[in-house]
């Protein structure tokens, strides 16, 4: 079975700096997918970033990116210059490639508050 | 393109009652899952179809059903309320089932059992 765990239940960063995001997974596949998603208060989920797992290069999206350490099972989401828009709950989030079940299985979340 | 809608967007019912949520995808999209988010329990997948199939399900007990449409419409059915199904319920559709492509959530329905 996969976990996702996310150890940061809140966090805050003042507008303009950087925050990082912790998430920690485990399983036994070696084919999976790792994500970043965000949801703000309007509660639309939205695809922030992924990470092919067989990919050692870090996922980059704008102000977004990741660190991504295979052997540790980390995924951390990095975000600079936040913007108060970046206030949202954001989940970290698994996936399993291949045949059979791939659903993805999400952590508890961090809610992020960027602060004016 | 228009996203992915589900309605109705809030509900409220009472236990013992039955309920049925809605879900359309993005056009093209023949993809859609179910996922249950609640405070205690986070987000918790239910099932997915995929061309009017249940492909993959979740760990939940069998008053959740679902089912998809001839044109990937799905629809979920919860029956026999519990005060613990109180949640908001996200559909998610993307074009195919299987290798990887990108899922798109819709914004919820919101399910009060009181």
């Amino acid at each position: 079975a996969q976990t996702v765990t996310q150890s940061q239940p809140e966090m805050s960063v003042q507008e303009a700096e950087t925050v990082t995001l912790s998430c920690t997974y485990d399983t036994s596949e070696n084919n999976y997918y790792l994500f970043w998603y965000k949801q703000p208060p309007s509660r639309q989920m939205i695809l922030v970033i992924r990470q092919e797992a067989y990919k050692q290069q870090n996922a980059t999206e704008n102000r977004f990116s990741v660190n991504f350490q295979k052997a540790a099972k980390s995924f951390s989401l990095k975000i600079s210059d936040s913007q108060l828009g970046d206030t949202a709950m954001y989940f970290c989030a698994f996936m399993k490639l291949g045949t059979g079940a791939n659903n993805l299985f999400f952590g508890t979340g961090t809610r992020l508050t960027v602060i004016p | 393109k228009a996203g992915v809608t589900q309605t109705p967007r809030y509900l409220i019912k009472t236990r013992g009652q039955q309920v049925t949520l809605s879900c359309s995808p993005i056009s093209g999209h023949r993809s859609v899952s179910w996922y249950q988010q609640t405070p205690g329990q986070g987000l918790q997948f239910l099932f997915e179809y995929f061309s009017e199939t249940q492909r993959n399900k979740g760990n939940f007990p069998g008053r959740f059903s679902g089912r998809q449409f001839s044109n990937s419409r799905s629809e979920m059915n919860v029956s026999t309320l519990e005060l613990g199904d109180s949640a908001l319920y996200l559909c998610a559709s993307r074009m195919t089932s299987g290798d990887y492509n990108e899922q798109f959530f819709g914004p919820g329905t919101r399910l009060t059992v009181l």
